[in-house]
């Protein structure tokens, strides 16, 4: 089946530094990957959609500024939470479409940010 | 029983009885529906999914109810197992805007 993998699994940083996570789709090429965010006992919550080699569409309320998201390639995507805030701290997961015409969605493990 | 949290709904169900997981959806657009199980830390994992021309699907001990006429999904999971804790979320998605929009999740605890 398709896996998809994030880098790092946990982080913690400090407060105003910046913090890249990867995602990575390990055999097959994602044309579209999803970016969640999941704050504890709530649902994902989409942050982001991104198309290899163009811009990301974000969500409403999701500042673009803040959570830059890159897809340079068909098999890996980066979320760059930038001049992070505790109230950033979440668990990021990242989820991968192989075709443009599939619903199948597949996702990765997580990354769990705290920022101190 | 079941119960609603400040966040998340909580089922309790014995071990080897059967469990039954609701969610409504709200766009009558969704044609096509995906229980996803999150277990504590990880991401979330495909169990079942249905199309808007069926209303029941069947997996291996699991099957999907849609009701379209109420706008109401249901996960069914027989002879629930110790394992089988986790969260569990619906999924629906209107191909016109290809992401998926979930449901607020439902705690599922099975009691020995």
């Amino acid at each position: 089946g398709a896996v998809v993998s994030q880098h790092p699994s946990w982080v913690i940083c400090k407060s105003g530094t910046s913090v890249k996570i990867e995602c990575r789709s390990l055999d097959f090429q994602a044309t579209t990957m999803f970016w969640y965010r999941q704050f504890p006992k709530q649902s994902l919550m989409l942050m982001a959609t991104s198309n290899e080699g163009s811009k990301a569409t974000y969500e409403q309320g999701v500042e673009k500024d803040k959570f830059l998201i890159n897809h340079a390639s068909l098999t890996l995507s980066t979320l760059t939470v930038t001049s992070a805030h505790p109230e950033d701290s979440s668990f990021y997961i990242c989820s991968a479409s192989g075709t443009s015409d599939s619903y199948e969605q597949y996702f990765g493990p997580g990354t769990r940010l705290t920022v101190t | 029983g079941e119960s609603v949290g400040l966040h998340l709904p909580t089922l309790s169900v014995q071990e080897g009885d059967n469990s039954i997981i609701n969610c409504a959806y709200s766009n009558s657009a969704s044609d096509y529906f995906i229980w996803y199980k999150q277990e504590s830390g990880k991401g979330p994992q495909f169990i079942i999914d249905i199309r808007s021309n069926m209303d029941k699907r069947q997996g291996q001990r699991v099957t999907v109810l849609l009701n379209k006429t109420v706008k109401h999904l249901s996960l069914q999971i027989a002879a629930t197992q110790p394992g089988d804790s986790a969260v569990y979320f619906c999924a629906e998605n209107d191909w016109a805007f290809q992401n998926f929009v979930f449901g607020p999740g439902t705690r599922l605890s099975v009691l020995p």
